[in-house]
């Protein structure tokens, strides 16, 4: 079945520490897109790439990074920069009419 | 700019009964408009899509909306809701950015409880 897979579902972050969350697609989408989602807050746009080995920064881009290596995946780190890291984070990639199909999301917890 | 708005922050209603979520969006031009769904600690599932012609376009699970272009609208509805219904449902508007990138602007969503 096509669709797009993210990893870690739960991940523990310690202060000062940058972590990656994985995001995977075998839909054969050529854009991709991180988004964080924070109660209340609706989605807002951290990173996206619209081609391989080019990502243009989104409306929240500072403490994160992001590469665009090879078409399926998307990678997000999230450094030691990001004050406020805790949230849920969703991997999204584009159709050909802008409809985006999701992950299940990584919630992510400072400690 | 393009903008999503969904005045509802949380609505309940009594299993059976009808519903209506309301979305309205700005853009200049035609948009490509989305209703998604999402159910707690859960990505968001496409529930339906309008690109153009019939203004009225049906959903999985028995979603319908209807796009008004004179109100700049995207209501979504259901006739007749079930407890599995319950739900936070987002409104979203599709389009090109001015660099060529194709982009989505997400509403704050709705949250829907269902009652017994």
């Amino acid at each position: 079945d096509g669709g797009i897979t993210q990893s870690p579902k739960y991940l523990f972050r310690k202060e000062g520490q940058n972590v990656t969350l994985s995001c995977e697609q075998n839909l054969n989408h050529d854009a991709m897109y991180w988004y964080r989602q924070d109660p209340g807050q609706g989605l807002r746009l951290i990173y996206y790439s619209q081609i391989v080995n080019d990502f243009q920064k989104g409306d929240i881009a500072e403490g994160y990074s992001v590469s665009r290596e090879k078409k399926e995946s998307f990678p997000l780190t999230v450094t030691s920069a990001q004050k406020n890291p805790t949230a849920f984070y969703l991997c999204a990639s584009t159709g050909r009419r802008n409809e985006q199909f999701f992950g299940p999301g990584t919630r992510l917890t400072v400690l | 700019a393009q903008s999503v708005t969904q005045p509802d922050i949380h609505i309940t209603v009594s299993e059976g009964a009808s519903l209506e979520l309301r979305c309205n969006y700005s853009y200049g031009a035609t948009p490509y408009l989305f209703w998604y769904v999402q159910s707690p600690g859960q990505g968001l599932q496409l529930l339906l899509k309008y690109f153009s012609g019939d203004t009225l376009v049906q959903g999985i699970k028995g979603f319908e909306a209807e796009f008004k272009r004179s109100q700049s609208s995207f209501n979504l509805r259901k006739p007749s809701v079930h407890w599995s219904d319950a739900a936070e449902y987002f409104c979203a508007v599709g389009y090109w950015s001015s660099g060529g990138y194709q982009k989505v602007t997400f509403g704050t969503g709705t949250k829907l409880q269902v009652i017994p």
